[in-house]
């Protein structure tokens, strides 16, 4: 079955750059009818999309408005993962981070999740 | 961008009906999606595509769509169910490109 394994430091200094990757076993990063993407969540925001990278003969990102000017997706074939970096962060990028897969055959629903980890932003 | 608005909270006790909605300009467009989420917890896809349900979802979980409002029903609710619901969709100008979630809905089983 599906699994995505993510790993990623929990506490991470304000300006700093959040990394994070999601290693893929079960399916494949390149992948035709699949999305991989990053959700957070925190009380104050709730579930959060922040973007996705995908391929279809070629790769494609798409990014959350709130967040593009700060955020790179990347796919890393070689190891079947995924990674994000979102830079110069804030207390207010506090939360839960997943990372998550979208299936065609469901319509892009997210049927897969990481199993999230707790990122913290202070000094 | 579209949003999503769901009633913070339903309660209902066990055996009953519970009924979760979700309401926005994003509906009938694009489909609705929904997950249930328990405590420390990632969330479970319980309902895609506006009414379908995942291998291993129970059949008391359902999903309907009725012009800007979506709804989740759960037949003969069990203690188990009681959990966070929130309701997700895509806001799309014909690529599918950003998603919206609803606010959540918790679920008391009383």
């Amino acid at each position: 079955q599906v699994q995505l394994q993510q790993s990623g430091p929990g506490l991470v200094k304000p300006s700093q750059t959040l990394s994070f990757t999601c290693a893929i076993s079960g399916d494949s990063v390149s992948s035709n009818y699949a999305a991989w993407n990053w959700i957070r969540q925190s009380p104050s925001r709730g579930l959060e999309w922040l973007g996705r990278t995908y391929y279809r003969s070629k790769w494609y990102n798409d990014y959350a408005v709130s967040v593009k000017s700060r955020i790179t997706i990347n796919p890393d074939t070689s190891k079947n993962q995924f990674s994000l970096q979102l830079n110069s962060v804030t207390p207010e990028d506090t939360a839960v981070y997943y990372c998550v897969r979208a299936i065609a055959v469901a319509g892009m629903a997210f049927d897969i999740w990481g199993q999230g980890t707790m990122v913290t932003v202070s000094s | 961008s579209y949003e999503l608005t769901q009633p913070p909270s339903v309660s209902v006790s066990p055996g009953q009906t519970a009924r979760i909605t979700c309401s926005g300009d994003a509906f009938p467009k694009q489909y609705a999606y929904w997950y249930q989420q328990k405590p420390g917890q990632a969330p479970v896809l319980v309902i895609y595509k506006d009414t379908e349900r995942p291998s291993g979802i129970p059949e008391r979980f359902s999903g309907s769509s009725s012009g800007t409002i979506v709804t989740l029903t759960i037949s003969g609710v069990q203690a188990e169910d009681e959990a966070d619901y929130y309701c997700q969709s895509a806001d799309s100008s014909g690529t599918y490109s950003h998603v919206v979630f609803g606010g959540g809905t918790k679920l008391t089983v009383l």
